[in-house]
């Protein structure tokens, strides 16, 4: 079982859809990474959150501590949103260890 | 700001050639790190450097070293590349260590 999992694996949704990709782990943590991955291959930071919401434009991110779980949101979808989301975390007991969650490829359909 | 660059963006290398990847980041940032990414796999950390002067291994440094150059720079070097070393390399870099890291467009390395 892998440490830090995501779904789901795909998503397709239709423009302007709600969407929600979610990341549990099992181990401890000191803080989640979500990440973007464009088709083209570049990755962009979206946030880093040990506790609560974080909102930056159309995304949202939450993390519960205790449920060892995190949700990434898009409200207003749009087919620029097409990406690999991924979810990392910082392992509590490494200075530097990011546990790297498989992704969740989504496709905004027009 | 140009962030984190990478050169060369593409490169193919014949098994046993070497060749080093280069990294600079404009940020002032203290840490930087290599990651190899192959298909159907997460990132996986190759080394790090935590600030100038000091690098560490990751999870997977065989056939690779690094030199931190200055605070800038951050290079890869594969001295005798093999065919398991195909993958797409990521530089990446962070104000400090366990914060938001901001990653390179990547280097798309072939060994044939």
């Amino acid at each position: 079982k892998n440490e830090v999992e995501q779904s789901p694996q795909n998503l397709t949704a239709q423009e302007g859809e709600f969407i929600t990709i979610n990341c549990s782990y099992s181990v401890g943590i000191s803080a989640l990474h979500w990440l973007q991955q464009h088709p083209g291959g570049g990755i962009v930071s979206l946030f880093m959150l040990s506790s609560g919401k974080k909102k930056h434009g159309r995304l949202i991110a939450t993390i519960n501590i205790q449920e060892k779980h995190s949700s990434l949101h898009i409200t207003a979808s749009h087919p620029r949103d097409s990406a690999v989301y991924i979810c990392a975390a910082y392992s509590a007991g490494s200075n530097y260890q990011l546990i790297w969650g498989a992704g969740t490829k989504l496709i905004i359909k027009p | 700001n140009a962030g984190v660059t990478q050169t060369p963006k593409f490169q193919v290398l014949k098994t046993g050639q070497s060749m080093t990847l280069q990294c600079a980041q404009d940020m002032n940032h203290n840490s930087m790190y290599w990651y190899r990414q192959d298909p159907g796999m997460g990132l996986r950390l190759i080394y790090y450097s935590a600030s100038e002067g000091t690098t560490d291994k990751g999870e997977v440094p065989n056939g690779y070293n690094v030199s931190r150059l200055n605070k800038r720079e951050f290079s890869l070097r594969l001295e005798s590349a093999a065919p398991s070393q195909t993958s797409v390399y990521f530089c990446a870099s962070s104000e400090r260590i366990r914060i938001t890291q901001y990653f390179g467009p990547g280097t798309r390395l072939t060994v044939l």
